[in-house]
């Protein structure tokens, strides 16, 4: 499809493994977002990547998350060691530099961290 | 980007106006004026966003002061599927810095 695909929509863990969550963004956008949103709560950012520069990773909660972009395409996220409070929604998203604000959103991936 | 400030919760009936506020009294010359909205379990969709001229496409109205210190989004019939957490943002449109989301108003259209 044309849009942001983010997989897997689900996952369910156990506390202390490691996951990963992939993001598909539009073809030819530059800037790609990954955002949390744990249940009930607001959209917080986590890292930012653009074109080759060097990614913004301010947002990451902790050095247990970290964030590839290989190729400047597919994005992966990676939790490790995850605990019960990273349960949330992650969500992707996609723009172009020349319409910075204009963000397509993917329809997430679901953790649960049991 | 600009700080901005929108009320927590509005009500609306539906097939009425449904007239959003936000205000972003900082914004600067070469900052846009942007609008999303999250439907519950959704990703937050784009609607729509302007600079200084008023705004109109299939989704909504947008409507800026003649300063940029405030603005309003209009659903001019508002359903029940309009129901979700509005987002007020501002940017420029051409930006190497990540975007940030506030805390949004909760639209909640009633039958």
């Amino acid at each position: 499809g044309a849009g942001v695909s983010q997989s897997p929509s689900n996952k369910v863990t156990e506390k202390g493994k490691d996951v990963e969550l992939r993001c598909d963004p539009i073809s030819g956008h530059t800037a790609l977002y990954w955002y949390r949103q744990s249940l009930g709560q607001g959209l917080e950012f986590l890292i930012y990547f653009q074109g080759n520069s060097a990614p913004d990773k301010s947002g990451l909660p902790s050095d247990r998350f970290s964030a590839e972009r290989t190729g400047g395409s597919v994005s992966t996220l990676t939790i490790q060691r995850t605990q019960q409070e990273d349960s949330a929604v992650y969500l992707c998203a996609s723009s172009l530099f020349r319409a910075a604000g204009e963000l397509f959103f993917g329809e997430g991936s679901r953790l649960t961290v049991l | 980007d600009a700080k901005t400030t929108q009320p927590p919760s509005m009500d609306c009936a539906e097939g009425r106006a449904a007239n959003l506020p936000c205000n972003h009294s900082t914004i600067s010359g070469n900052e846009y004026v942007y609008w999303y909205r999250q439907i519950h379990s959704q990703g937050p969709q784009y609607i729509i966003h302007g600079l200084k001229n008023n705004e109109t496409n299939e989704m909504a109205s947008l409507i800026i002061t003649e300063d940029r210190k405030s603005s309003t989004l209009i659903l001019p019939h508002a359903t029940l599927r309009d129901t979700a957490v509005y987002y007020c943002i501002v940017r420029e449109e051409t930006s190497g810095s990540r975007l940030t989301f506030g805390e949004g108003t909760q639209l909640t259209v009633n039958p």
